[in-house]
């Protein structure tokens, strides 16, 4: 869902410890996902992506899961490291806006990293 | 590759006067671009979605006398801040996609400040 008037919601962790990193998407409709990665003063990075059609997605430490039954995406980073300390975005592209399409921004998490 | 620059990086004004922001893609032609514009600790809010050789399409709610976009080749979109105020100041990121797929391509950020 979108971010407005809300706060940023954090998350710390221990250096080592795995991370879980939840948003809720607000468009049912909605048919691919992506993780954003953003550290202070710099655009978004993408981390990872998920099709509606995809429970799960794995890549290199991270981990996505979708439930579309709750309209719950998460982020999982395995064995976080102090370089993973930044904010995290969901973003979800409803089916109408097709490809190239337009990106819907969630809420954001800041994770912040304690070695 | 898929690399977008953005210019200038950080751009601080008088009220009253016109800032035009740059975003370019340096290494694949950009069949749409986009505008975002973020407040400190919130998530990025779309502004305008542009294709090459026609106008942008503005979000509800932005002005587009105010927020000029001109995307006037398939590696160059221009976003100008007419007259800007104080309250105008925040980071201004743009994406890109290649029109093919979902993945947009951020940009580094602007961030501008209006004295």
């Amino acid at each position: 869902g979108e971010s407005v008037g809300l706060h940023l919601p954090t998350l710390s962790v221990q250096e080592g410890d795995n991370s879980i990193i939840n948003c809720a998407y607000s468009n049912s409709a909605s048919d691919y996902f992506i993780w954003y990665k953003q550290e202070s003063g710099k655009g978004p990075q993408f981390i990872i992506d998920i099709r509606s059609n995809m429970d799960k997605r794995q890549g290199q430490r991270v981990t996505v899961l979708l439930n579309k039954t709750v309209k719950h995406l998460s982020l999982q980073i395995a064995a976080t490291q102090p370089g993973d300390s930044a904010v995290y975005f969901c973003a979800e592209i409803p089916t109408i806006y097709n490809q190239g399409g337009k990106l819907i921004f969630g809420q954001g998490t800041e994770l912040s990293v304690k070695p | 590759g898929a690399v977008v620059s953005q210019h200038p990086s950080r751009v601080i004004c008088k009220s009253g006067t016109s800032v035009k922001i740059e975003c370019r893609s340096l290494d694949f032609q950009a069949t749409t671009m986009f505008w975002y514009r973020q407040f400190p600790k919130k998530s990025l809010m779309l502004m305008a979605t542009s294709n090459e050789g026609s106008k942008a399409t503005y979000e509800q709610g932005v002005e587009k006398d105010k927020f000029l976009i001109n995307h006037a080749s398939l590696t160059l979109s221009t976003l100008t801040v007419t007259s800007a105020h104080p309250e105008d100041s925040s980071f201004y990121i743009c994406s890109a996609t290649t029109g093919s797929g979902y993945e947009q391509f951020f940009g580094p950020g602007t961030r501008l400040t209006v004295l």
